[in-house]
């Protein structure tokens, strides 16, 4: 049902390497957000977007950096990649519902550094 | 920082049985959503419950916010495999920016 996708699905690098996880929807939302999630544990944002060049820092502190050039496009980019990386990445967008919001989540990159 | 419990963390059944996982918090929100989370995939939204006291069906699945709406249960009947996940609450406050998630009920439905 969910218009929104994540490539890569799963990322093995090595460490100091550049990268970046791409994440699109089609839906026009305008907000947008990247979700870090470890195995068996809760998800902790890290950053979000109000829309075309809103980008804001999440609840917990992250290395990695966005960008938000385009409504359908929130990439995620680690400049040097460590073991303490290694997470899985879920982005989503939202629309308004109520007083709140529906998330609508991708299938996340799971990303390994070695 | 909010405080927002939810119980239990791993709760793992047979095929059929019944069970109940809560969600709790010592402040009041203005609506709560339940995600289920299935192995390698993102959250998906299962409801919404905005009035305190409100109850809501989906099949198998009840949902009730607490009259206080500062918790929330989610009671599964006759649980089937399917069900399997983590299934996670994610509370609204007014005047917050984001949701933010409750660490997470892992069920296990073994056939």
């Amino acid at each position: 049902e969910a218009d929104i996708y994540q490539t890569p699905r799963y990322l093995v690098i090595g460490t100091g390497k550049k990268i970046t996880l791409e994440c699109s929807q089609t839906m026009g939302h305008d907000k947008m957000y990247w979700y870090q999630q470890d195995p068996g544990m809760e998800l902790h944002l890290i950053h979000y977007s109000y829309g075309v060049n809103s980008t804001e820092k999440g609840d917990l502190s992250s290395e990695s950096t966005v960008s938000r050039i385009r409504t359908e496009h929130f990439p995620l980019t680690l400049e040097s990649a460590r073991p303490s990386h290694t997470s899985q990445y879920l982005c989503a967008s939202s629309e308004p519902v109520g007083l709140g919001e529906k998330l609508f989540f991708g299938s996340g990159t799971q990303l390994s550094v070695l | 920082t909010q405080l927002l419990e939810q119980s239990p963390q791993f709760l793992s059944i047979q095929e059929g049985e019944n069970l109940t996982v809560y969600c709790n918090s010592s402040s009041v929100f203005s609506s709560l959503q339940w995600y289920r989370q299935e192995p390698g995939e993102g959250p998906v939204l299962l409801v919404t419950v905005v009035t305190g006291g409100e109850v809501k069906k989906l099949k198998r699945l009840t949902f009730q916010f607490g009259d206080a709406r500062k918790d929330s249960s989610l009671h599964i009947t006759a649980a089937q495999p399917g069900d399997t996940g983590l299934y996670l609450c994610a509370p609204h406050q007014t005047g917050a920016n984001n949701l933010f998630f409750g660490t997470g009920t892992r069920l296990t439905v073994i056939p």
